[in-house]
């Protein structure tokens, strides 16, 4: 079956490293996504790995995936409070036969703290 | 300055009234989907199109119709079927299926 399970709530001190984690079950997944969704608008998307990677690094963003445990993480470097929205991960099946849409956790509220 | 634009911001929708909700792309993209969002849950997918003239169900289209005549355009009609249709309806769209989605702002529904 699809899930994806994420922590709902995450406070950090402005300054640190934020790490939002993710786990999903289906182990066909293809492509795995970072999404931000500030107050009021749309999801933004922060950015993506394939299955096949174990590390994807961009400017202050770092994905880790351990697909024998499916596990995601995301990593925001030197947090800011431009930083605080939520955050949805999201995992691509496309296994052939099912809908093209992607499965989204509920999504993790990250709090910046002063 | 390309993107997808969803109209309006908010629409207020009355008993037994079908109402639309616009979605436009100008990203070329083959690929559109409609998602709703309620408070504290991810997204679910109502309906999605992978070409022109043909669309899908996704997981809950029950009281929900599209329509994809243009590449550009995939409205969304919430009918009088849909119960409880207060939510915040995102739309998206792919180069081709199965490729990376792009959202739009996102329209939000309320029920007076």
């Amino acid at each position: 079956g699809e899930d994806v399970e994420q922590s709902l709530f995450l406070s950090v001190r402005e300054g640190d490293s934020s790490v939002i984690n993710c786990t999903y079950t289906d182990s066909s997944s293809t492509y795995l996504y970072w999404y931000k969704q500030e107050p009021g608008a749309g999801l933004q998307l922060l950015t993506y790995i394939f299955s096949n990677m174990d590390m994807k690094q961009d400017q202050r963003l770092t994905v880790l995936l351990n697909k024998k445990d499916k596990h995601l993480s995301l990593r925001i470097a030197d947090t800011q409070t431009g930083d605080s929205a939520i955050y949805f991960c999201a995992e691509s099946l496309y296994s052939g036969g099912g809908a093209d849409g992607l499965t989204f956790g509920k999504g993790t509220h990250l709090i910046i703290q002063p | 300055d390309g993107g997808i634009t969803q109209s309006p911001k908010y629409l207020f929708r009355k008993e037994g009234q079908n109402v639309t909700l616009s979605c436009e792309q100008n990203l070329n993209h083959d690929a559109m989907y409609w998602y709703r969002q309620d408070p504290g849950q991810g997204l679910r997918l109502i309906y999605y199109s992978q070409i022109v003239n043909d669309f899908q169900k996704g997981d809950i289209a029950e009281g929900y119709s599209v329509s994809r005549e243009k590449k550009e355009s995939f409205p969304l009609t919430v009918t009088s079927a849909q119960k409880n249709p207060t939510a915040f309806y995102l739309c998206a769209s792919s180069p081709r299926r199965q490729e990376t989605q792009y959202f739009g702002p996102g329209t939000r529904l309320l029920v007076l």
